[in-house]
């Protein structure tokens, strides 16, 4: 059974960092792995897609990696915004359940000015 | 585009009644959706897929009889919670299959009084 954990739970940083947000799962095979923005008392919007031959995506200042070999989706967001708190989520598409999608808990992202 | 809507956004209900929550593709068409439920603080877990013209499929320890799925078209999918009880209060996303990733509706919030 997939498992998807991300690191940390929470992350508190001032405005202008740039910062990393982690995600690993356990079943390696794949179909593609999403992050999502979740704000609170609303829905998920997709950020990023990566399918599972590729490596990395971009959009803005945005960018997840992906080593699927070991598990792992890096989530970078440069020089933060206050507008960036959100909750972020990882969720893996399995490769044998097409569009099924395994969540992480979540890293509540906040951004002082 | 790839836009999804839930309707409605929010509902308080009595306990015992039936609650119908519509979820939406608007852009595009779906063949697939999922209804998604969120406690607060948690992350997302699948409650069913939605394929239209079939039968759900539930996720284990989800009560059939309880949260009627149906998928009549393919823009529209609706889940009913039936004879609705406090410990049904909850945060219900739907999401739709785009291929190669789910796009989220913005989530209804039920309280069960």
């Amino acid at each position: 059974k997939q498992e998807v954990t991300q690191i940390p739970a929470a992350l508190s940083v001032p405005e202008g960092e740039n910062l990393v947000l982690n995600c690993s799962f356990t079943d390696s095979a794949i179909y593609n792995l999403q992050w999502f923005r979740q704000d609170p008392g609303k829905g998920l919007t997709s950020l990023l897609l990566i399918q599972s031959s590729q490596r990395e995506q971009t959009s803005g200042r945005l960018n997840a990696s992906l080593d699927k070999s070991s598990g792992r989706s890096t989530l970078y967001i440069a020089a933060s915004q206050p507008g960036d708190s959100a909750t972020y989520l990882c969720a893996v598409n399995g490769g044998t359940s097409y569009g099924n999608l395994t969540f992480g808990q979540g890293t509540i992202l906040t951004v002082h000015p | 585009g790839a836009v999804v809507s839930q309707h409605p956004s929010r509902v308080i209900c009595k306990s015992g009644t039936s609650v119908k929550i519509e979820c939406r593709s608007l852009d595009f068409q779906a063949t697939t959706m999922f209804w998604y439920r969120q406690f607060p603080k948690q992350s997302l877990m699948l409650m069913a897929t939605s394929n239209e013209g079939s039968k759900a499929t539930y996720e284990q320890g989800v009560e059939k009889d309880k949260f009627l799925i149906n998928h009549a078209s393919l823009t529209l999918s609706t889940l009913t919670v039936t004879s609705a009880h406090p410990e049904d209060s909850s945060f219900y996303i739907c999401s739709a299959q785009r291929s190669p990733g789910q796009f989220f509706g913005p989530g209804t919030r039920l309280t069960v009084l």
